[in-house]
């Protein structure tokens, strides 16, 4: 059975970096990539960026480019993801999820979401 | 980058009624990498179709999904109660992998 298992609930100020984790359980870190997507209170689903654990590849969304930061640790099995310069507009439920890289793939497990909450 | 664009904003249906979303998007999808999910309240999205008409593990045949191209829909036969949910389209054969807006779908 494969689990990501995510990391607890943030309070950060305007300015600050949250770095959230994502640890995956069987094969995942072998076979798959490991993509982040958040969603603010209310709203859609929004595609942040991604990495190969394998080969260390990693894919951004041009809105995050420059203030996003996805790594692996495959000797733990986690995947973080690092977000600076935190805005308000940056509270959010941050999930992992993970797509096999075979070929285009969708993503068929996810974590259960990491609210970080952006406030003064 | 693909935008998708989900029809209707809100579908409110009876039990044992037909449902039918609809997903367009900008530019063709290459190779039917279309995917939908299911998202409930306070719960991370449920894959429920790939490959725009592939149903995941476990996904009940009243869920289906057809289309190609631009124009994709996602049906499902026989509403239930527990099918009240928000459903996403997104295609994954480009980066980035774009979303639609979702559908929410309410049971009368």
């Amino acid at each position: 059975q494969v689990h990501l298992v995510q990391s607890k609930a943030e309070v950060k100020k305007p300015g600050s970096s949250v770095k959230v984790s994502c640890k995956a359980s069987g094969d995942t870190f072998n076979n798959c990539g490991i993509i982040w997507v958040r969603q603010a209170p209310g709203q859609g689903l929004e595609w942040m960026g991604g990495i190969i654990p394998i080969f260390g590849s990693t894919n951004y969304a041009q809105k995050f480019q420059g203030r996003v930061t996805i790594t692996a640790d495959r000797s733990t099995t986690t995947a973080y993801m690092d977000l600076r310069s935190l805005r308000s507009d940056d509270t959010a439920v941050y999930y992992c999820a993970r797509a096999r890289i075979a070929e285009a793939s969708p993503y068929d497990y996810w974590g259960p979401g990491t609210l970080v909450t952006v406030s003064s | 980058e693909i935008v998708l664009t989900q029809s209707p904003g809100t579908l409110s249906l009876s039990p044992g009624e037909r449902a039918t979303l609809s997903c367009r998007a900008s530019q063709s999808v290459s190779s039917s990498y279309l995917a939908w999910y299911q998202q409930k309240p306070g719960q991370a999205p449920r894959l429920l179709i790939y490959g725009a008409s592939s149903r995941a593990a476990g996904i009940p045949d009243r869920f289906s999904g057809r289309g190609s191209g631009t124009d994709f829909t996602l049906s499902i036969r026989r509403l239930e109660p527990e099918d009240s949910a928000v459903y996403y389209c997104q295609q994954y054969g480009s980066s980035p992998h774009t979303f639609g807006q979702g559908t929410k779908v309410e049971i009368k």
